[in-house]
């Protein structure tokens, strides 16, 4: 067990509406990356948070956004949901934002949108 | 875009028998990770390699980082039913925190 948890485990939501999936970072770490899964790939980088803020986001639209509290927990809000969002969404926190950390995995967010 | 390439996709061995998983990177990474994935879970980091040419070992498992910091591989000598699982490399191109994770190789480990 990493001490990464995600809720909910499972979600399953309609064309258009919005979703807001939670992660809670291990004890001691001040960084959470977000990752979406697409059933048989790799897992894609969305963005990542550090302290708070934003600290670098891949290949994303804007409608996927996110929030990191003062606690280090964070939130991944997506809008406008579409078909091909249905996915695993896996939230990873490491000891900082630098290079060579070691990311610990939550057991992610399943999240269907029909 | 930046991507990061695993050979092969799939692998069968019989139990005992070695395996090797390739990871090519279209450009130069600042580090390079290794996740374990087992069917229904979440990665599960395994080992990270920094420096050009690096090699590390983990009891059956070596790890390999290249000399440009642009491929890595992953060795297993005498497969387990234990190693059954999805192996994915993962590193940042140079100057970003943007971990970008390659295409995967899925073992499985007949007894």
């Amino acid at each position: 067990e990493t001490g990464v948890t995600q809720s909910p485990t499972h979600l399953i939501k309609t064309r258009g509406q919005q979703v807001t999936l939670r992660c809670s970072s291990q004890s001691g770490h001040n960084t959470v990356s977000w990752y979406q899964q697409a059933l048989g790939q790799g897992p894609q980088f969305i963005f990542q948070y550090y302290r708070e803020e934003e600290n670098g986001r891949g290949n994303f639209p804007p409608r996927f956004s996110g929030l990191q509290f003062p606690n280090y927990s964070s939130e991944l809000n997506v809008n406008a949901l579409e078909l091909d969002d249905s996915a695993l969404y896996l939230c990873a926190s490491s000891s900082d934002r630098g290079l060579g950390r070691e990311q610990y995995f939550g057991p992610g967010t399943r999240l269907t949108v029909t | 875009g930046q991507q990061v390439m695993q050979i092969p996709q799939y692998q069968h061995v019989q139990e005992g028998e070695d395996f090797t998983t390739y990871c090519n990177s279209s450009t130069t990474l600042s580090n390079i990770q290794w996740y374990k994935q087992r069917p229904g879970g979440h990665p599960v980091f395994l080992i990270q390699l920094v420096k050009s040419g690096e090699v590390k070992k983990q009891k059956r498992l070596t790890f390999q980082f290249g000399e440009a910091k642009k491929n890595s591989s992953l060795h297993i000598t005498a497969t387990q039913t234990t190693d059954v699982g999805t192996y994915f490399c993962a590193g940042p191109p140079s100057g970003t925190y943007k971990y970008i994770f390659g295409t995967g190789t899925r073992l499985k480990v007949l007894a």
